[in-house]
Parts: structure tokens; C-alpha cells; sequence
């Protein structure tokens, strides 16, 4: 089965513009959840869903970003307007829960970006 | 409240060694569970290993192995036989069973010498 596709890999846009960050989880997962990396937050978790709802967005920096999951393999988190201080590299991950392994996530490779 | 302790924040080890990378946690939850993922050059995170607060034994997958010592709250990441590919960043992660977010260390950034 494939892994997290997530897209695009590389995005760099100019302060003011919209971003889509686009993620399909691995099929039958049931929980996606997204994250940013920078090298003075580190790895911060922003939102996830479970079964294609929101469950806590309380990491969603501000009003300015925005993630939907309109079905099971398909989720966007959307950055209107951005901003330089948005550049990171974005995560999606996915995971099915089983008390085997407290529902291990795995994660797509990245979508960089570069907020001018 | 959930906490991860990375304080290495980078290592040397020769090829063929061992090396152990050094995690402890802070949680109230008695379930709970850890993890450790590997972070290459090339930016992707990839899951290694995973420990159950319940478990009896250390988990092992390949060459890699968890010391998980509960009473001291350590889930250190053994290593054995190092390749240069073991080059990478590694997290170490912990999610309670109360609630479904992952924390995650700050990292050690491991550095394999031929």
C-alpha cells in the first residue's frame, strides 16, 4: 500500500497569497493529523481529525490557517494570507488506532515551504 | 502534563558500533506509549519503534531495541552495529491513551563515522 502522499513537495510563494498544502492518508486510516517542523519550534502539532472531523485545532497558530477534510483520503490545510513567518516544513501523518501500538502515525515525506 | 527529554543534541559513533540515544517522559497517565522516528537528510520522518507502557519486554525491530525502564521513565533507543546510513535525526514521541496527541522530543542529531 502506499504511504502519505503529500503536496506539493516545494511550494515558495510571496507574503500576501493563498497555500493549499494538499495530504491523502494511507487507505483505511482513520485518524490524519498535520504538523509543522521548524528548527526553533521544532515539531508542533497544528490539527488532527478523526473519521473526517476535527477534533482539536487548538495548534492552528491563528485564523490565517485552516484545514478541511471533506472525505476519508483527502485533506488541505490552507494558509490565506501567509506570511515569511509561515516557512516550515508541513507534515501530514495518518494512523489507525489499535491498542497494539496506541495508533502509530505515519508520516508523508513534507511539502517545504518558502514564504517570501 | 505530557513531557519528552531529549538532552543529547548531538552524537558521534563509529561504524559497526553500538549507540544509545537518551529519552525520558514526564506523564500521570499509567498508559501510555512510546516511540522513536527517524529523520534522514532528506526530510521524511519515518517510524522505527514502538514500546507499550504494559509491555514486559523491550521492543525490537532489526537492529534497533528500546530500553524502556518505567520506573525511571527512560525510553532510551539502542542502536546496534551503526551504518553510515544511520546518519539522521532521531524523536523520540510519547502519546497517553487519554488522549490521541503525539508529543515529541527536540531530537538528537546522529552522526555515523567510517
Amino acid at each position: 500500500d502506499a504511504g502519505v502522499i503529500q503536496s506539493p513537495r516545494h511550494e515558495v510563494t510571496e507574503m500576501g497569497q493563498e497555500v493549499t498544502l494538499r495530504c491523502k492518508p494511507i487507505s483505511g486510516h482513520d485518524y490524519l493529523f498535520w504538523y509543522r517542523q521548524t528548527m526553533m519550534r521544532g515539531l508542533e502539532l497544528l490539527i488532527y481529525f478523526n473519521n473526517n472531523v476535527p477534533i482539536d485545532d487548538s495548534g492552528m497558530p491563528e485564523d490565517r490557517f485552516s484545514a478541511k477534510m471533506p472525505n476519508a483520503s483527502f485533506s488541505t490545510l490552507k494558509i490565506q494570507p501567509s506570511e515569511p513567518r509561515d516557512s516550515a516544513v508541513y507534515f501530514c501523518a495518518s494512523s489507525f488506532f489499535s491498542v497494539a501500538d496506541m495508533g502509530t502515525q505515519y508520516f508523508g515525506p513534507g511539502t517545504r515551504l518558502l514564504v517570501l | 502534563a505530557q513531557k519528552i527529554t531529549q538532552t543529547q543534541p548531538g552524537m558521534f559513533v563509529q561504524e559497526k558500533e553500538a549507540v544509545t540515544l537518551d529519552c525520558t517522559y514526564d506523564t500521570s497517565d499509567p498508559s501510555y506509549g512510546l516511540f522513536w522516528y527517524k529523520q534522514p537528510s532528506s526530510g521524511e520522518m519515518i517510524f522505527l519503534i514502538y514500546q507499550g507502557s504494559y509491555d514486559q519486554q523491550n521492543a525490537t525491530e532489526g537492529r534497533y531495541s528500546l530500553n524502556f525502564q518505567k520506573a525511571r521513565k527512560s525510553a532510551n533507543l539502542v542502536i546496534s552495529a551503526s551504518q553510515l546510513g544511520d546518519s539522521a535525526m532521531y524523536f523520540c514521541a510519547m502519546r497517553e491513551t487519554g488522549g490521541f496527541k503525539t508529543i515529541f522530543g527536540a531530537g538528537t542529531r546522529l552522526f555515523v563515522k567510517a
